[in-house]
Protein backbone atom coordinates (compact mmCIF):
# COMPACT_ATOMS: atom_id res chain seq x y z
CA UNK A 1 0.00 0.00 0.00
CA UNK A 2 1.38 3.50 -0.89
CA UNK A 3 1.33 5.20 2.25
CA UNK A 4 3.63 7.65 4.36
CA UNK A 5 4.18 6.52 7.84
CA UNK A 6 4.66 9.06 10.30
CA UNK A 7 6.43 8.69 13.95
CA UNK A 8 4.07 9.46 17.16
CA UNK A 9 3.21 12.69 19.00
CA UNK A 10 6.02 14.30 21.18
CA UNK A 11 5.94 16.61 24.03
CA UNK A 12 8.62 19.09 24.48
CA UNK A 13 9.77 22.24 26.40
CA UNK A 14 10.07 25.65 24.74
CA UNK A 15 14.01 25.74 23.62
CA UNK A 16 14.04 22.02 22.93
CA UNK A 17 14.66 20.59 19.39
CA UNK A 18 11.77 17.83 17.33
CA UNK A 19 12.84 15.89 15.17
CA UNK A 20 9.50 13.95 13.29
CA UNK A 21 10.13 11.01 10.69
CA UNK A 22 7.91 10.25 7.56
CA UNK A 23 8.95 6.69 6.72
CA UNK A 24 7.10 6.19 2.47
CA UNK A 25 6.29 2.83 1.22
CA UNK A 26 5.34 1.08 -1.68
CA UNK A 27 6.89 3.50 -4.07
CA UNK A 28 10.11 4.92 -5.17
CA UNK A 29 11.38 7.12 -2.76
CA UNK A 30 14.19 8.80 -4.36
CA UNK A 31 11.83 9.77 -7.37
CA UNK A 32 9.35 12.46 -5.97
CA UNK A 33 10.18 15.00 -3.18
CA UNK A 34 9.05 15.18 0.49
CA UNK A 35 7.39 18.33 1.80
CA UNK A 36 6.46 19.55 5.54
CA UNK A 37 3.47 21.29 6.56
CA UNK A 38 2.29 22.11 9.72
CA UNK A 39 -1.13 23.32 10.87
CA UNK A 40 -1.60 24.69 14.27
CA UNK A 41 -4.59 24.57 16.40
CA UNK A 42 -7.69 25.19 14.57
CA UNK A 43 -5.59 27.04 12.30
CA UNK A 44 -4.73 26.52 8.36
CA UNK A 45 -2.51 24.71 6.83
CA UNK A 46 1.52 26.24 6.47
CA UNK A 47 4.36 25.31 4.50
CA UNK A 48 7.73 24.50 5.94
CA UNK A 49 9.78 23.39 3.17
CA UNK A 50 11.06 20.53 1.15
CA UNK A 51 13.33 17.79 0.49
CA UNK A 52 14.68 15.58 -2.67
CA UNK A 53 15.55 12.16 -1.39
CA UNK A 54 17.70 11.65 -4.41
CA UNK A 55 20.68 14.16 -3.61
CA UNK A 56 19.07 16.04 -0.78
CA UNK A 57 18.55 19.15 -1.73
CA UNK A 58 16.52 21.47 0.67
CA UNK A 59 14.41 24.39 0.20
CA UNK A 60 13.16 26.10 3.19
CA UNK A 61 10.23 28.42 3.45
CA UNK A 62 11.39 31.98 5.19
CA UNK A 63 9.95 31.84 8.20
CA UNK A 64 11.96 28.01 8.66
CA UNK A 65 14.91 28.61 7.22
CA UNK A 66 16.91 29.42 11.05
CA UNK A 67 15.26 26.92 12.64
CA UNK A 68 14.36 23.60 10.72
CA UNK A 69 16.73 20.79 8.98
CA UNK A 70 15.37 18.47 6.48
CA UNK A 71 16.53 15.21 6.13
CA UNK A 72 16.00 11.82 4.37
CA UNK A 73 17.69 8.06 4.51
CA UNK A 74 17.21 6.33 1.14
CA UNK A 75 18.43 3.26 2.57
CA UNK A 76 15.75 3.48 4.92
CA UNK A 77 13.21 5.10 2.82
CA UNK A 78 12.53 8.00 5.57
CA UNK A 79 12.32 11.88 5.51
CA UNK A 80 13.06 13.52 8.49
CA UNK A 81 12.07 17.12 10.37
CA UNK A 82 14.54 18.99 13.09
CA UNK A 83 12.57 21.69 14.50
CA UNK A 84 15.14 23.48 16.55
CA UNK A 85 14.39 26.04 19.44
CA UNK A 86 11.00 25.14 20.12
CA UNK A 87 8.26 27.86 21.04
CA UNK A 88 4.73 27.19 22.07
CA UNK A 89 3.90 28.65 19.08
CA UNK A 90 5.46 25.82 17.36
CA UNK A 91 2.86 23.59 18.96
CA UNK A 92 0.77 22.05 16.04
CA UNK A 93 0.44 18.76 13.70
CA UNK A 94 3.13 18.33 11.21
CA UNK A 95 2.99 16.30 8.17
CA UNK A 96 4.35 15.19 5.70
CA UNK A 97 3.52 15.13 1.85
CA UNK A 98 4.68 13.42 -1.59
CA UNK A 99 5.15 15.91 -4.39
CA UNK A 100 3.68 14.80 -6.99
CA UNK A 101 6.25 15.03 -9.56
CA UNK A 102 9.17 17.14 -11.00
CA UNK A 103 7.30 20.86 -11.95
CA UNK A 104 4.03 19.35 -10.59
CA UNK A 105 3.79 21.25 -7.23
CA UNK A 106 1.16 19.48 -5.35
CA UNK A 107 1.15 16.77 -2.78
CA UNK A 108 -0.88 13.60 -3.91
CA UNK A 109 -0.03 11.79 -0.75
CA UNK A 110 0.09 12.64 2.87
CA UNK A 111 0.50 10.91 6.11
CA UNK A 112 -1.78 11.50 8.84
CA UNK A 113 0.23 13.86 10.72
CA UNK A 114 2.25 14.45 13.74
CA UNK A 115 1.27 16.22 16.97
CA UNK A 116 4.04 18.43 18.47
CA UNK A 117 3.07 20.15 21.75
CA UNK A 118 5.55 22.53 23.31
CA UNK A 119 4.52 22.92 27.04
CA UNK A 120 6.64 23.85 30.01
CA UNK B 1 5.31 37.27 -0.70
CA UNK B 2 2.04 35.64 -2.69
CA UNK B 3 -1.16 35.86 -1.14
CA UNK B 4 -4.17 33.28 -1.66
CA UNK B 5 -7.53 35.10 -0.37
CA UNK B 6 -10.33 32.11 0.43
CA UNK B 7 -13.79 33.00 2.03
CA UNK B 8 -13.70 31.89 5.64
CA UNK B 9 -16.96 30.10 5.47
CA UNK B 10 -19.55 28.88 2.76
CA UNK B 11 -22.85 27.46 3.52
CA UNK B 12 -25.18 25.87 1.08
CA UNK B 13 -28.15 23.66 0.87
CA UNK B 14 -28.10 19.48 -0.03
CA UNK B 15 -28.29 19.65 -3.82
CA UNK B 16 -27.14 22.64 -4.64
CA UNK B 17 -24.09 23.99 -6.01
CA UNK B 18 -20.83 25.03 -3.66
CA UNK B 19 -18.37 27.31 -4.61
CA UNK B 20 -15.37 28.48 -3.12
CA UNK B 21 -13.18 30.84 -4.58
CA UNK B 22 -9.21 31.38 -3.92
CA UNK B 23 -7.93 34.99 -5.26
CA UNK B 24 -4.96 35.89 -5.98
CA UNK B 25 -2.48 38.19 -7.57
CA UNK B 26 -2.82 36.74 -11.25
CA UNK B 27 -3.44 33.42 -10.38
CA UNK B 28 -4.43 32.76 -14.00
CA UNK B 29 -0.81 32.36 -14.75
CA UNK B 30 -0.38 29.67 -12.02
CA UNK B 31 -1.33 26.32 -11.55
CA UNK B 32 -3.98 25.93 -8.56
CA UNK B 33 -4.94 22.86 -6.06
CA UNK B 34 -7.06 22.06 -3.90
CA UNK B 35 -7.77 19.80 -0.94
CA UNK B 36 -10.08 18.49 1.28
CA UNK B 37 -9.36 17.95 5.04
CA UNK B 38 -12.10 16.65 7.31
CA UNK B 39 -11.80 17.17 11.24
CA UNK B 40 -8.85 15.11 13.00
CA UNK B 41 -7.67 13.86 9.44
CA UNK B 42 -4.89 14.80 6.54
CA UNK B 43 -5.45 17.14 3.73
CA UNK B 44 -6.86 14.67 0.56
CA UNK B 45 -5.87 16.44 -3.01
CA UNK B 46 -9.39 16.92 -4.68
CA UNK B 47 -8.25 19.17 -7.76
CA UNK B 48 -4.52 20.05 -9.71
CA UNK B 49 -3.55 21.39 -11.99
CA UNK B 50 -6.49 23.74 -12.12
CA UNK B 51 -9.14 21.39 -13.02
CA UNK B 52 -7.77 17.91 -13.02
CA UNK B 53 -9.34 15.31 -11.03
CA UNK B 54 -7.24 12.61 -9.06
CA UNK B 55 -8.80 8.96 -9.51
CA UNK B 56 -11.35 8.07 -7.12
CA UNK B 57 -13.13 11.85 -6.69
CA UNK B 58 -16.21 12.41 -7.73
CA UNK B 59 -16.78 14.32 -11.01
CA UNK B 60 -19.04 16.84 -9.05
CA UNK B 61 -15.99 18.63 -7.79
CA UNK B 62 -14.65 20.69 -10.21
CA UNK B 63 -11.83 23.67 -10.49
CA UNK B 64 -11.55 26.65 -12.87
CA UNK B 65 -8.69 28.91 -12.89
CA UNK B 66 -8.61 32.78 -14.91
CA UNK B 67 -7.68 36.21 -14.02
CA UNK B 68 -7.50 36.77 -9.91
CA UNK B 69 -9.59 34.16 -9.14
CA UNK B 70 -9.64 30.11 -8.76
CA UNK B 71 -12.70 28.36 -7.91
CA UNK B 72 -13.80 25.15 -6.46
CA UNK B 73 -17.44 24.10 -7.82
CA UNK B 74 -19.03 21.20 -5.91
CA UNK B 75 -22.19 20.19 -7.69
CA UNK B 76 -25.18 18.28 -5.73
CA UNK B 77 -23.65 19.07 -2.53
CA UNK B 78 -24.21 15.96 -0.29
CA UNK B 79 -23.70 16.08 3.69
CA UNK B 80 -20.69 14.34 3.26
CA UNK B 81 -19.07 17.35 1.46
CA UNK B 82 -18.75 19.19 4.65
CA UNK B 83 -15.08 20.06 5.12
CA UNK B 84 -12.27 22.08 5.38
CA UNK B 85 -11.09 23.34 1.75
CA UNK B 86 -7.65 25.18 0.85
CA UNK B 87 -6.35 26.06 -2.38
CA UNK B 88 -2.08 25.83 -3.00
CA UNK B 89 0.18 27.09 -5.76
CA UNK B 90 3.63 27.21 -6.09
CA UNK B 91 5.33 30.45 -6.24
CA UNK B 92 8.12 30.30 -9.02
CA UNK B 93 10.58 33.17 -8.06
CA UNK B 94 10.24 32.53 -4.54
CA UNK B 95 10.44 28.99 -4.59
CA UNK B 96 7.61 28.52 -2.40
CA UNK B 97 4.29 27.09 -1.70
CA UNK B 98 1.29 28.99 -0.23
CA UNK B 99 -2.09 28.19 0.95
CA UNK B 100 -4.97 29.86 0.52
CA UNK B 101 -6.84 30.15 4.77
CA UNK B 102 -9.42 27.92 4.29
CA UNK B 103 -13.00 27.78 3.66
CA UNK B 104 -15.30 25.65 5.73
CA UNK B 105 -17.87 24.15 4.12
CA UNK B 106 -20.88 23.81 5.67
CA UNK B 107 -24.00 21.19 4.27
CA UNK B 108 -27.25 23.21 5.91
Amino acid sequence: QVQLVQSGAEVKKPGASVKVSCRASSYTFSSQGISWVRQAPGQGLEWMGWIRPYDGKTTSAKNYQARVTMTTDTSTRTAYMELRNLRFDDTAVYYCARIAAVDHWYFDLWGRGTLVTVSS
Amino acid sequence: SYVLTQPPSVSVAPGKTANITCGGNKIGNKRVHWYQQKPGRAPVLFIYDDSDRPSGIPERFSGSNSGNTAALTISRVEAGDEADYYCQVWVTGYDSVVFGGGTKLTVL
